[in-house]
């Protein structure tokens, strides 16, 4: 079945450093890939999202590649706030069914 | 527009005894999904209702779970009885029609505590 592995965390940086949280998958049709976020307190945010090979998923600074030959999705962010600070969840959706990473935590430090 | 709201926010009880988790989707809203996260670990998929229908109860563990969406509005989550390994964070989410490329709106999860 479809799977998603993403680096274990916590991860802990300080304001202003480069994030990024690896993300790998194994499916078998042709997914599409999201990173969504939990920020304290609150449900779980799509973050980004890619629908096909090669697509570029951005926003709030945040960016990630959806490459098919290496069955990847990592996410990056080139200057982290503290407010950046949340559980980060890499998921792949095969029809309706979203499968997830197990999550890491960020820690952001001023 | 209100978001997905989940309820309670926070359930402790013992083994053996009966809880009970509401989630109101979206207005509007015809897929409901319920997922769980248990132990820090991935967030699973339990079942999918369109409108009051069970579409896929693939996820469900056991048939302590008790999943329905009376009326096609909100939808309860049961388990009886509870052990252990049912403690987690239990999120439900909700989507438009034609979900296939529609985003799942997540609620902020139940956190259920059995000791």
């Amino acid at each position: 079945g479809d799977s998603v592995t993403q680096m274990e965390g916590p991860v802990t940086l300080s304001e202003e450093a480069f994030l990024t949280i690896n993300c790998t998958y194994t499916a078998t049709g042709y997914p599409s890939l999201f990173w969504y976020v939990q920020y304290p307190g609150e449900g779980l945010q799509l973050l980004l999202k890619a629908t096909k090979a090669d697509d570029k998923g951005s926003n709030k600074g945040f960016e990630a590649t959806y490459r098919k030959e290496t069955t990847s999705f990592h996410l990056e962010k080139g200057s982290v706030q503290v407010s950046d600070s949340a559980v980060y969840f890499c998921a792949l959706k095969d029809d309706y069914k979203l499968s997830f990473g197990a999550g890491t935590t960020v820690t952001v430090r001023a | 527009e209100a978001g997905v709201t989940q309820f309670p926010s926070h359930s402790v009880i013992e083994k053996g005894q009966t809880v009970t988790l509401r989630c109101d989707p979206i207005s509007g809203h015809d897929n409901l999904y319920w997922y769980r996260r248990v132990m820090g670990k991935e967030i699973k998929f339990l079942l999918h209702f369109v409108k009051e229908s069970k579409q896929d109860e693939s996820g469900m563990p056991n048939n302590r779970f008790l999943a329905e969406r009376t009326g096609g509005t909100y939808s309860t989550l049961k388990v009886q009885p509870a052990e252990l390994e049912d403690s987690g964070v239990y999120f439900c989410a909700s989507s438009q029609v034609g979900h296939g490329s529609n985003e799942q709106f997540f609620g902020p999860g139940t956190r259920l505590t059995v000791l």
